[in-house]
């Protein structure tokens, strides 16, 4: 049962825009969520994270807004540049459960000059 | 910089061969995990280490098996692989944290695609 999920297979943002990524989540146990980045041929790259105790989290072009009571994640990036283009994975874990990470499908961003 | 190295980029099996894929960590992290990944399904979790000779199953450990003799190295085995363990196969590790700092990202390597012919 995919606990994380990513709605959005796919989406293209013009260079200079603000791309949004989102996620959902159905486990009220998750506590800590995580945004990774992947491009082909390579390991996922950790961009950002938040804990459950805050709601927003900011690093440089990267903003991830967190709403527990909405389970809704979502990525920021702005501006958006053409080496951003990758597949981005949403993933959450309850720290009382363990280390494990549960996985969204992920969302490929393309973003055009 | 955490380095986690996957021993082969590419790798081409036989069905019923026994295949050991190698994973090493240099950062001391304590947690150690496989995944696969597959086009359409993200990642999904064979097996995790929290420590060294001790073994979690995730969600799909079915045909694996794994071991973690000393605490930068995870294997994963395939006992006897089959075409549907064909994949990208990626290892990560992580700090374990403690009290407020108990949550820690994971690392992760540049993945071992495996075909199983």
């Amino acid at each position: 049962d995919q606990q994380v999920k990513q709605n959005s297979p796919s989406l293209s943002v013009q260079e200079g825009r603000i791309s949004i990524l989102n996620c959902d989540y159905t486990n009220s146990m998750f506590d800590y969520f995580l945004w990774y980045k992947k491009y082909p041929a390579e390991g996922p790259t950790f961009l950002i994270s938040i804990s459950s105790i805050k709601d927003k989290n900011e690093d440089g072009r990267f903003t991830v807004f967190l709403n527990k009571s909405a389970k809704h994640l979502s990525l920021h990036i702005v501006p958006s540049q053409p080496g951003d283009s990758a597949v981005y994975f949403c993933a959450a874990s309850d720290s009382n459960s363990g280390y494990a990470l549960n996985f969204g499908k992920g969302t490929s961003l393309l973003v055009t000059p | 910089d955490v380095k986690v190295t996957q021993s082969s980029r590419y790798l081409v099996k036989r069905t019923g061969e026994k295949v050991f894929l190698e994973c090493v960590q240099d950062m001391d992290h304590e947690n150690m995990f496989w995944y696969r990944q597959d086009p359409g399904l993200g990642l999904r979790l064979i097996y995790f280490s929290y420590d060294v000779k001790m073994k979690e199953k995730g969600d799909i450990p079915e045909g694996y098996s794994v071991s973690r003799e000393k605490k930068e190295r995870f294997s994963l085995i395939l006992e006897s692989a089959s075409t549907n363990q064909t994949s990208m196969y990626l290892c990560a590790s992580s700090l374990k944290g403690h009290g407020m700092w108990a949550n820690q990202p994971q690392h992760f390597g540049d993945g071992t695609r495996l075909s199983i012919l």
